[in-house]
This record gives C-alpha cells, structure tokens and sequence, in this order.
C-alpha cells in the first residue's frame, strides 16, 4: 500500500497570507495525485488532480506542483473560505490512498 | 445537476450486516466509476471501495476485503455496499463519489462527493 505523509499536520495562517501544504508518497505515483478540500459539515471538494490540474471551479489562487514522490499544495493568498482541511489523493495503485489531511486554520 | 444521495446508514451491532445505496442522477451512469470513501469520526478520509462503470471490475482497501461488496444496479442509475460482519471501526461517515473521467475503468478521482450517511457500530 503507498503511504502518504502530509506536512504540516497544522498550519496557522492570516488571510492574505501564502500557504505551502507538503505530500510525500512512500514511493513514485507519477503525477497521480489529487488535492481535495474539506470544510465541516461539508462534503469534500475536488481541488486539483494529476498534480497540476485545477478541478472545475477551483479557484486560480490555488496550484499544484510536483511528481514522483513529493507534492505541494500552494494557496497563493489565503481568503477566508479557504480555512479547511486539504487531503492529498493518489491513484497511482491500489488500494487508493489519502494522506491524513493538513488542517489550514488562522 | 449531478446529484448523489447515499441512503441506508444505521446503529449497528458488531457483526451484523448493512447495505448503503447511493442514488445518481443528472449523468451518464453507466459512463462512470463510482467509489466509496468513509470519514471515521475526528479521522481523516479513507478510500473503502471502488467500481469500473461496467461493473465488471471491483477494488477494495484491505482492511474491507471479504467483508464488503460494492454493485451497481443500471435500471435504478444506485451504487450499493454490501457490509457484513460489522465491526466498530468501521463507525463512519460513508459517502458515494463519482469518478472525474468517463470511460476509465476506476480512477477514484472523485469529482462530485454525495452529502454521506452514517453507519455506527456499537453494542
């Protein structure tokens, strides 16, 4: 099973600010990696895929880079509904695997 | 609109049985893979199952493997999972996502997330 680790498990951050969220796979998934958001009592969002790819409707101040074991989720100025937890995703190999989320919070 | 709405969440006791169903609508059904994703409560996102649009090919985590099943029925455009043999870590939220991409067998990309339905395990 490929392992995702995600650093850091909490980031404290203030509006307007920049973001850099880190996802390291036990071992190459290509650019098979998605992001998702998830906010409480909502359902998760896909926010990126293959690494780069912005999801329809994913804001452009959000960007994925990386492949081969080491990903980052960048948020390039921080508004307010963007407060969530973010999940990276690979589907490199199964089973499917999430990392354990980073937890982006004021 | 694409819409998913999972049903069949319930108080169970250890070792009993359970099916979820997850109804689709607003697309191509048959085109796409769907997935099972569940949310233990204070965890993180763990993927339980996935299945091709044909439903001729199946994936499952370890940790299900044996115990849950997932199907699709075209007719009624419902994904379904099977759960025996309950046990309390599988306390979770369940929710049915749809794959991003038609015609690929299963990504478990999942572009639209259902609102879950919960399933506890307890005595």
């Amino acid at each position: 099973e490929i392992v995702l680790t995600q650093s850091p498990a909490t980031l404290s951050v203030s509006p307007g600010e920049r973001a850099t969220l880190s996802c390291r796979a036990s071992q190459s998934i290509t650019t098979n990696l998605a992001w998702y958001q998830h906010k409480p009592g909502q359902s998760p969002r896909l926010l990126i895929y293959g690494s780069s790819t912005r999801a329809t409707g994913t804001p452009g101040r959000f960007s994925g880079s990386g492949s081969g074991t080491e990903f980052t989720l960048t948020i390039s100025s921080l508004q307010s509904e963007d407060f969530a937890v973010y999940y990276c995703q690979q589907y490199d190999d199964w089973p499917r695997t999430f990392g354990p989320g980073t937890k982006v919070d004021i | 609109e694409v819409q998913l709405l999972e049903s069949g969440g319930a108080l169970m006791q250890p070792g009993g049985s359970l099916r979820l169903s997850c109804a689709a609508s607003g697309f191509s059904f048959s085109n796409y893979a769907m997935t099972w994703v569940r949310q233990a409560p204070g965890k993180g996102l763990e993927w339980v199952s996935g299945i091709s649009g044909s439903g001729d090919s199946t994936h499952y985590t370890d940790s299900v493997k044996g115990r849950f099943t997932i199907s699709r029925d075209h007719s009624k455009s419902t994904v379904f999972l099977e759960m025996n043999n309950l046990r309390a870590e599988d306390t979770a939220v369940y929710y049915c996502v749809k794959d991003i991409w038609p015609f690929v067998v299963v990504s478990a990309v999942g572009a639209v997330w259902g609102r879950g339905t919960l399933v506890t395990v307890s005595s």
